[in-house]
């Protein structure tokens, strides 16, 4: 398996500008999770998906940042319009409902608004 | 609200040391344990997954426990190597919520 594949693997862009990152999850998980890190604040979730259904989007900090979840191969996460605030590494997980058997992490976006 | 906890932040050891790794969650009705290792750069490579019904999972130089009754597990990295070094997280998954609590991870240094 080619586990979770996230593009771009970097994004530079300028502030006001719409950006999109994707999400193709590991094939026949059903959980979807996307994950900010910052050095200050760590690790936080954003978002999570099972089903392709949100569950808990209370860590969207903003109404600048959505996400969907149209079928079960990809996910996109949208920031419109990115603020230099939003420039942190996000990252991407899958698993089966449950997380029984563990959570896979994609190698991430690093995001740089300038 | 689960918060999980891992002290020390960094951690600077000898070649060949056992390193010991930390980490602390207040709730205790967690549903598995899992700890990751990230490289400088790089993303969350999962290195040891424990359930809530078991104690421990060991893989090769690794062993890490689980005491759901104290809100502890313990990462154990056997005779430690330079390949070691790198920031060390450990995350609980809570039973309902299905989703990932993250420590602040330990950043280890293994000095040849």
């Amino acid at each position: 398996d080619a586990g979770v594949i996230q593009s771009p693997r970097h994004e530079v862009t300028e502030m006001g500008q719409e950006v999109t990152l994707r999400c193709k999850p590991i094939s026949g998980h059903n959980s979807l999770f996307w994950y900010r890190q910052t050095m200050m604040r760590g690790l936080e979730l954003l978002i999570y998906f099972n089903n392709n259904v949100p569950i808990d989007d209370s860590g969207m900090p903003e109404d600048r940042f959505s996400a969907k979840m149209p079928n079960a191969s990809f996910s996109t996460l949208k920031i419109q319009p990115s603020e230099p605030r939003d420039s942190a590494v996000y990252f991407c997980a899958s698993s089966f409902f449950g997380g029984s058997y563990g959570y896979t992490f994609g190698s991430g976006t690093r995001l740089t608004v300038v | 609200k689960q918060e999980v906890t891992q002290i020390p932040a960094a951690l600077s050891v000898p070649e060949g040391e056992n390193l010991v790794l930390n980490c602390s969650f207040t709730d205790s009705a967690i549903y598995n344990l899992q700890w990751f290792r990230q490289d400088p750069g790089k993303g969350l490579t999962s290195l040891l997954l424990i359930q809530s019904s078991q104690r421990e999972q060991t893989s090769g130089r690794l062993n890490a426990s689980l005491d759901k009754s104290s809100g502890r597990s313990t990462l154990y990295i056997a005779a430690s190597q330079p390949g070691d070094s790198a920031t060390y997280l450990c995350a609980a998954i809570k039973a309902a919520g299905n989703k990932l609590t993250f420590g602040g991870g330990t950043r280890v240094l293994v000095k040849p």
